[in-house]
């Protein structure tokens, strides 16, 4: 059981450059969300799903795109990559609701030069 | 307002003492509540669930005050190990809000 699968680990873009950040889980839960996390700071929500074929925004979706077309996957999508974009991105997955605490992924660290 | 605020710290304490944080949170319809433990560079890792007055795991006790708005973590007998920094969680809807987190440093 793998639980929540974010690839790659590592990735330098160049500015203007596009990219998919990919998450995976096999707990079958219907929640699954995307974070940032820049340096020193806290966790702010990109998008989140409750389902398959559902997805809404966060508090800075600016720059990013989602879909849901499974229940395993939800990958973030990157148009045009800025060095505003630079930071820590974790994905994440409940099963029934948010009674339950988050299982994360280990994160994806991106740098836009 | 900030749907949840934390003392960012940092805290330095030496080994064995006792340490506590507190979070703050806005929406009183919240009915869950957890405590997550982040280490440098490393994902969010559960640490406790809070869903009445409070909760104890060995040397760490969550408790939630409703009337005030505010859930605290009690760390007893730090250990070396519990460096991190801890985050508060409070779900409200389909969304979680993360406190900014709180640096712990235990010192030997």
């Amino acid at each position: 059981n793998a639980g929540v699968t974010q690839t790659p680990k590592f990735r330098i873009l160049k500015i203007g450059q596009s990219m998919t950040l990919q998450c995976t889980q096999d707990m079958n839960h219907n929640y699954m969300y995307w974070y940032r996390q820049d340096p020193g700071m806290g966790l702010k929500l990109i998008y989140y799903s409750v389902g398959a074929g559902i997805t809404d925004k966060g508090e800075v979706p600016n720059g990013y795109n989602v879909s849901r077309s499974t229940t395993e996957d939800f990958p973030l999508r990157l148009e045009l990559a800025a060095p505003s974009q630079t930071s820590v991105y974790f994905c994440a997955s409940i099963g029934g609701g948010t009674f339950y605490g988050y299982t994360f992924g280990s994160g994806t660290r991106l740098t836009v030069v | 307002r900030k749907e949840v605020e934390q003392d960012p710290g940092p805290f330095n304490v030496p080994e064995g003492a006792t340490v506590a944080f507190n979070c703050t949170y806005s929406n009183s319809a919240s009915q869950s509540f957890f405590w997550y433990r982040q280490d440098c560079r490393k994902e969010p890792k559960l640490l406790m669930s809070v869903y009445s007055s409070g909760n104890e795991d060995g040397r760490f006790t969550a408790q939630l005050n409703r009337a005030s708005q505010y859930i605290s973590l009690l760390i007893r007998d730090s250990k070396l190990s519990d460096s991190a920094t801890y985050l508060c969680v409070v779900p409200l809807g389909n969304q979680f809000y993360f406190g900014t987190g709180t640096s712990l440093t235990v010192i030997p």
